[in-house]
């Protein structure tokens, strides 16, 4: 595609339901990071892959959260027993390996825990 | 952290004026990227300064990054109303940290 597409664009999740989200790379991008943003804070590192390796994870700030990238392409981000604190912007960027400095990014979607 | 912080966290101009924002970091880097995010949207990237660069110009943006003092200053020259959004600095090699931003408002 275009560019990188994440679904849902808005999620309201109640406390304990959980969610999955879903992010669509750059069409040959190997890899691909998951961020967190709270409102008004800088994105955090969450997650990334390259291809189906994930290898770094030392951002999920709990085992609730749990990110798949199972053929290297499409991604998901699952969230288990969703609580309050939860509520943020999920972002997804992805980039070439050559080229792994500059990442594009998806528009986010927007979870919010009630 | 490589965290970097962006500084200050507001700013407001009116159109035309230049926008100043700064970026100190705590870390040694191999480069540093500022990213624009407007409201509700996803991050773009804007331009990309190496650790053995001291300024770098594109467009209306101007860069200069000083590794001796861990810091580096994005100018936008003659802003536009459709500069205001938030700019953030990024360090990191595949995983980025960046600071909590400067939300710039250009008053038309």
């Amino acid at each position: 595609g275009a560019g990188v597409s994440q679904s849902p664009r808005y999620k309201v999740a109640k406390r304990g339901q959980d969610v999955a989200l879903r992010c669509d790379p750059i069409s040959g991008h190997v890899s691909l990071f998951w961020y967190q943003q709270a409102l008004g804070q800088g994105p955090e590192f969450l997650t990334y892959f390259q291809n189906e390796a994930q290898l770094d994870k030392s951002g999920l700030p709990s085992d609730r959260f749990f990110a798949e990238r199972p053929e290297g392409s499409v991604s998901t981000l699952k969230i288990q027993r969703t609580q309050q604190e939860d509520s943020a912007v999920y972002l997804c960027a992805s980039s070439l390996p050559r080229d792994r400095t500059e990442a594009f990014f998806g528009q986010g979607t927007r979870l919010t825990v009630v | 952290s490589q965290q970097g912080e962006e500084d200050p966290q507001a700013l407001s101009i009116q159109e035309g004026e230049n926008a100043t924002m700064n970026c100190s970091y705590k870390t040694s880097i191999n480069n540093l990227q500022w990213y624009r995010q407007n409201s509700g949207r996803g991050l773009v990237h804007l331009i990309l300064i190496r650790s053995n660069e001291r300024e770098k110009h594109s467009g209306r943006l101007r860069v200069t990054l000083d590794t001796s003092k861990k810091s580096s200053s994005l100018l936008i020259t003659a802003s536009r109303a459709a500069d205001t959004a938030s700019y953030f600095c990024a360090t990191g090699f595949n995983k980025f940290y960046f600071g909590s931003g400067t939300k710039l408002n250009v008053k038309p």
